[in-house]
């Protein structure tokens, strides 16, 4: 069985850039979780998609925007990139909205 | 606004040292909890669940943690640390109703296991 995955593993962009980050989810799982874990902190929620929809959004501006696709893999876009969007992303799957969560090795962003 | 407080930021035990990891989540309901393991360069990694039912929790590796709705807790045990249980453990809570998809975690306690 293949975990989830994460693609790159890290990431240097320059403030205002755009950067789109990408999930592959667990098999047979639907739904898939972006937490943001800056340095030192525990992982925040950024948003949640089940079955393409968002289906739940934590305290992030829109210019954090995601995706899900027919095969459950997912993408999470941060556009005009900010100095303190340095963190390490991590992506989660779960077989639906109420199940445990595994969580992927996550991608570095570094913004300069 | 829910939250999840760990008592702990480093612990430093000897092995054969027992451990317990302090976890109190702010009330707001049903509420499901988890403990996540993050050892050095590896991913986050469930150790252990509480849905419902029997309030002691049995995980991998040797964890345990009780659920005590009275005290807003969820401590994470094990009897007896080993050098290989260095890493940082994460408690998170996911509370029933609106907002139930995600997962509230604290700070996280780094454990540093002396050989």
């Amino acid at each position: 069985e293949t975990g989830v995955t994460q693609s790159p593993t890290h990431l240097i962009k320059t403030r205002g850039q755009q950067v789109t980050l990408r999930c592959s989810s667990q098999s047979g799982h639907n739904t898939v979780s972006w937490y943001q874990q800056a340095l030192g902190q525990g992982p925040q929620f950024i948003f949640q998609y089940y079955r393409e929809e968002e289906n739940g959004r934590g305290n992030f501006p829109p210019r954090f925007s995601g995706l899900q696709f027919p095969n459950y893999s997912s993408e999470l876009n941060v556009n005009a990139l900010e100095l303190d969007d340095s963190a390490l992303y991590l992506c989660a799957s779960s077989q639906g909205v109420d199940y445990e969560q595994y969580f992927g090795p996550g991608t570095r962003l570094t913004v300069t | 606004a829910q939250s999840v407080s760990q008592h702990n930021h480093h612990v430093i035990l000897s092995e054969a040292a027992s451990l317990e990891l302090g976890c109190n989540y702010s009330y707001g309901g049903t509420v499901n909890l988890f403990w996540y393991v993050q050892y050095p360069g590896q991913h986050l990694q469930l150790l252990l669940k509480y849905f419902s039912g029997d309030p002691l929790v049995k995980g991998i590796k040797g964890f345990e943690a009780e659920f005590i709705k009275s005290k807003f807790s969820f401590n994470l045990r094990k009897p007896s640390v080993q050098w290989s249980d260095t890493a940082e453990y994460f408690c998170a809570a996911r509370y029933s109703g609106a907002g139930s998809y995600q997962l509230t975690f604290g700070k996280g306690t780094k454990l540093s296991v002396i050989p």
